[in-house]
């Protein structure tokens, strides 16, 4: 595609439920990364993977965290038993390689309630 | 650890008005330094970039340089335009395996006519 698109765009949900938020990158980057923007807080990285495979998972806070990728491309970010502390915007990132230029997609506002 | 801090916003500047954006960062090593802006609506954009010491990044009349002695790359236009309102971020890649984006908290600049 174009750019980065993510989806939804907005997300409301309930305290415990669980909630997936979907990366299409850029076709034929390989390298993509997770990452949250929390109020007044600066983006954190949560994951990176290159390929399908997840060589950095050291941002993911808890266990109720988990990402996927398949066929190199579509990522998928699950959080189980939200709390109303994972309420932020999860912006997705893509790079043709790992060295090369970032583009991020317009994010998914999650809100807990 | 690497770490990025950003002046705290926000900045109100009439248009035409000089702008300066600090930002310092910590880093082992030599990392790439980056502005990223986020419009209105939109997603994060790459504004410049500098990956050595004494590099200039500039692009849309915004400039920063990479000063290594200072642990500093602060962002700056001569003239800023009411179209210049955004979200900027400063950020580092730590040119680890991962290479992922360490951001600042982000300083919002309003620019009134």
């Amino acid at each position: 595609g174009a750019g980065v698109s993510q989806s939804p765009s907005n997300k409301v949900t309930e305290k415990g439920k669980d909630v997936e938020l979907r990366c299409d990158p850029i076709s034929g980057h390989t390298a993509l990364y997770w990452y949250r923007q929390s109020l007044g807080q600066g983006l954190e990285f949560l994951i990176y993977f290159q390929g399908n495979s997840a060589p950095d998972k050291s941002g993911l806070p808890s266990d109720r965290f988990s990402a996927e990728r398949t066929g190199g491309s579509v990522s998928t970010l699950t959080i189980q038993r939200t709390q109303q502390e994972d309420s932020a915007v999860y912006l997705c990132a893509s790079k043709r390689v790992r060295r090369g230029e970032a583009f991020f997609g317009q994010g998914t506002r999650l809100t807990v309630v | 650890g690497n770490s990025v801090t950003q002046m705290e916003g926000p900045v109100t500047l009439s248009e035409e008005a000089f702008l300066t954006i600090n930002c310092t960062y910590t880093a082992t090593g030599y990392p790439s330094l980056f502005w990223y802006v986020q419009y209105p609506g939109e997603g994060l954009q790459l504004l410049l970039k500098a990956t050595k010491a004494d590099d200039k990044g500039s692009n849309k009349g915004f400039e920063a340089t990479y000063r290594k002695e200072t642990t500093s790359f602060h962002l700056e236009k001569g003239s800023v335009q009411v179209s210049d309102s955004a979200v900027y971020f400063c950020a580092l890649s730590d040119r680890s395996e991962t290479d992922k984006l360490i951001f600042g908290t982000g300083t919002r600049l309003q620019v009134f006519p």
